[in-house]
């Protein structure tokens, strides 16, 4: 079956560029999805299809998918941008398999 | 606004059952396929089953598979999740989550708060 990998953490100053890796075999030919978890709620879809924004995300979220890794960008990052971050694919070898990543907590130093 | 409301999580004891439900409004049910997805403590997310959106079709993911069963009743917009033979590794928040479906791939849009489901002895 197919497998994500995520750093488990990753930390940044308020202001700076986060940049959160998921990595897969051949992952550049797959479309990803990213999801934000805030400690204690739900997740939240922040990218979907490597690079888009569903509405109300802000501008600051963005997505690029090539080769072995999928990247996400937060820039100017904020307080309140710290959570779990989850990437997932669409397993399209398997019966209808959602393959997620372990997730990366990004935390703001 | 889209809405998912699940209930029915608990604490059962390994061998038991529970039936989780899903309550959603807010958009056009029987469009939509629908899955459970959980969320052991500390852990990832792991996809559970999806069900098709005229139920004509289930999936599930091999660790459950023979054990949890998907329904949904288009007429009361609500998805359920019977689940039997449970493990103390089936313990895990259950969340709801709406399927969407463009052409090549597929991702939830939607998700609801989750149930805790507690499997001990």
């Amino acid at each position: 079956s197919y497998v994500l990998t995520q750093p488990p953490s990753v930390s940044v100053a308020p202001g700076k560029t986060a940049r959160i890796t998921c990595g897969g075999d051949n992952l550049g030919i797959k479309s990803v999805h990213w999801y934000q978890q805030k400690a204690g709620q739900a997740p939240v879809l922040v990218v979907y299809e490597d690079s888009h924004r569903p509405s109300g995300i802000p501008e600051r979220f963005s997505g690029s998918n090539s080769d072995n890794t999928a990247t996400l960008t937060i820039s100017r990052v904020e307080a309140g941008d710290e959570a779990d971050y989850h990437c997932q694919v669409w397993d399209a070898s398997s019966d209808h398999v959602y393959v997620f990543g372990p997730g990366t907590n990004l935390v703001v130093l | 606004e889209v809405q998912l409301l699940e209930s029915g999580g608990g604490l059962v004891q390994p061998g038991g059952s529970l039936r989780l439900s899903c309550a959603a409004s807010g958009f056009t049910f029987n469009s939509y396929a629908m899955s459970w997805v959980r969320q052991t403590p500390g852990r990832g997310l792991e996809w559970v089953s999806t069900i098709t959106g005229s139920s004509d079709t289930t999936y599930y993911a091999n660790s459950v598979k023979g054990r949890f069963t998907i329904s949904r009743d288009n007429s009361k917009n609500t998805l359920h999740l019977q689940m039997n033979s449970l493990t103390v590794e089936d313990t895990a928040v259950y969340y709801c989550a709406k399927e969407y479906a463009p052409v090549t791939t597929y991702y939830f849009d939607q998700w609801g708060q989750g149930t805790l489901v507690s499997v001990s002895s």
